[in-house]
């Protein structure tokens, strides 16, 4: 089993839906979570930061279940903006697992 | 504020050559410092990383290899590139301090012919 494991996507949905992507990760001891976006030919740049149950920052909401291990990315109102791919990490003993991202493509 | 610079942007180079890649960290001390790649379409491997100076963790063995001569100095070098090598290498830092974020350099895009 992956370390960390997203949703492979793609995801294609019309301007205005909502879409939620999820994350499992393997090692129950992890504290933060942390959610990237990464577009095309560019380099990932944070999005959100997870470190109890959840966070919520505009449209964007992230959500933390310890108890089955997956955190999760909910996106409200769709924007053309929001495609790219998204990066879910989990850091781990100075190092960062980075899932293979899911791929969402908004379209109008 | 933290500023990650990375260079060259671009680096197309024939097989066999050498390789060096640099990155400077600016506005915070003994970073935790990372170097990754992504190969097309693919997810990040972390390729090293550093907890301070003259301290390299390999996570995949391979023809590269990392240095840290400087506190906010992260080199990423090859004596004979692969074609395999070709790929998107990111720089990143963290302050290492409990479960941090990473923050990423714009990357280096190589390609080997």
């Amino acid at each position: 089993r992956k370390e960390v494991e997203q949703d492979p996507g793609p995801f294609n949905v019309p301007e205005g839906a909502t879409v939620a992507f999820n994350c499992t990760y393997s090692n129950s001891a992890s504290q933060s979570f942390f959610w990237y976006r990464q577009d095309c030919r560019k380099e990932p740049k944070l999005l959100m930061s997870v470190y109890s149950s959840g966070n919520e920052d505009g449209r964007f909401t992230a959500q933390l279940n310890r108890a089955s291990q997956y955190i999760s990315l909910l996106i409200r109102d769709s924007k053309l903006s929001d495609s790219a791919t998204y990066l879910c990490v989990v850091p781990n003993a100075g190092k960062s697992t980075f899932g293979d991202g899911t791929t969402l493509t908004v379209k109008p | 504020s933290q500023t990650i610079h990375q260079w060259p942007a671009t680096l197309v180079q024939p097989v066999g050559s050498p390789l060096s890649l640099e990155c400077t960290v600016e506005g915070t001390s003994n970073p935790n410092l990372y170097w990754y790649r992504q190969a097309a379409g693919r997810g990040l491997q972390l390729l090293f990383y550093s907890v301070g100076i003259g301290q390299i963790s390999s996570e995949v063995p391979q023809n590269l290899s990392a240095s840290r001569p400087q506190d906010r100095q992260f080199i990423l070098s090859s004596k004979k590139l692969l074609l395999s090598d070709s790929g998107f290498y990111l720089c990143a830092w963290s302050s290492g301090q409990g479960y941090s974020p990473l923050h990423f350099g714009n990357g280096t895009r190589l390609t080997v012919t």
